[in-house]
């Protein structure tokens, strides 16, 4: 039943290795979207994918790679991980791209990079 | 650019207490703005959402929030404080463009006996 899940749910791994964390929706949602919560909390959008399509790709390193196979998931691929990559990622949909609509968050994946 | 400063990463109450938690805004065109509230460990709920109607919001679990244009604000009320609503509140905006949230840095509640 649950609307947004993410998996892994917790990721401890060392620097330097590839990671995949994967989201999917069910909702039939046209709209995902991939957010980093810091130490701090602080909260910030990475990605945003409209019908498979990326319209969203804020100034994040190119390690960080999403894909949508479809418009219920969105993943995220992670190359080379460094200590900096420590934080939970947080997916999101919509209904659509119009800023009234919702946006639900799923559980979180929290990552360590050791 | 737009952005959102949330007054006070900390706020304590007492239980049955007024809530107050503070966000004021900049934007160059109406925003829409948003309160969520995160549980620890948990992801983010949406507790109320404006978006150009009535002015005045109401949301879940009895908060409310009023936009007021000319103070650049959407504070977010709640006129009796329960245990239970000690979290995280994340206030945010959206401006023109894409869907994309700013959120401000956030508040901690704690509500005490």
């Amino acid at each position: 039943d649950t609307a947004v899940s993410q998996t892994p749910k917790y990721l401890v791994t060392q620097m330097g290795n590839d990671k995949s964390i994967k989201c999917e929706q069910n909702l039939g949602h046209d709209t995902m979207y991939w957010y980093k919560q810091d130490s701090k909390k602080f909260l910030k959008i990475m990605f945003s994918y409209n019908n498979k399509e990326l319209i969203i790709n804020e100034t994040v390193p190119n390690r960080f790679s999403p894909k949508s196979p479809d418009k219920a998931h969105l993943n995220l691929h992670i190359n080379s991980l460094e200590l900096g990559d420590s934080a939970v990622y947080f997916c999101a949909s919509s209904l659509g791209d119009r800023g009234s609509e919702t946006q639900y968050f799923g559980p979180g994946t929290r990552l360590l990079v050791l | 650019a737009q952005s959102v400063t949330q007054l006070g990463s900390h706020v304590s109450v007492s239980e049955g207490a007024l809530v107050l938690l503070r966000c004021n805004y900049s934007s160059s065109v109406p925003p829409y703005l948003f309160w969520y509230v995160q549980y620890p460990n948990q992801g983010l709920q949406l507790l109320l959402k404006y978006t150009s109607a009535a002015t005045l919001v109401k949301g879940i679990n009895g908060f409310e929030a009023e936009f007021k244009k000319s103070e650049t604000s959407f504070h977010l009320t709640k006129p009796s404080a329960h245990m239970s609503d000690a979290a995280e509140y994340f206030c945010a905006v959206i401006t023109g463009g894409y869907n994309k949230l700013i959120f401000g840095a956030g508040t901690r509640l704690a509500v005490h006996p």
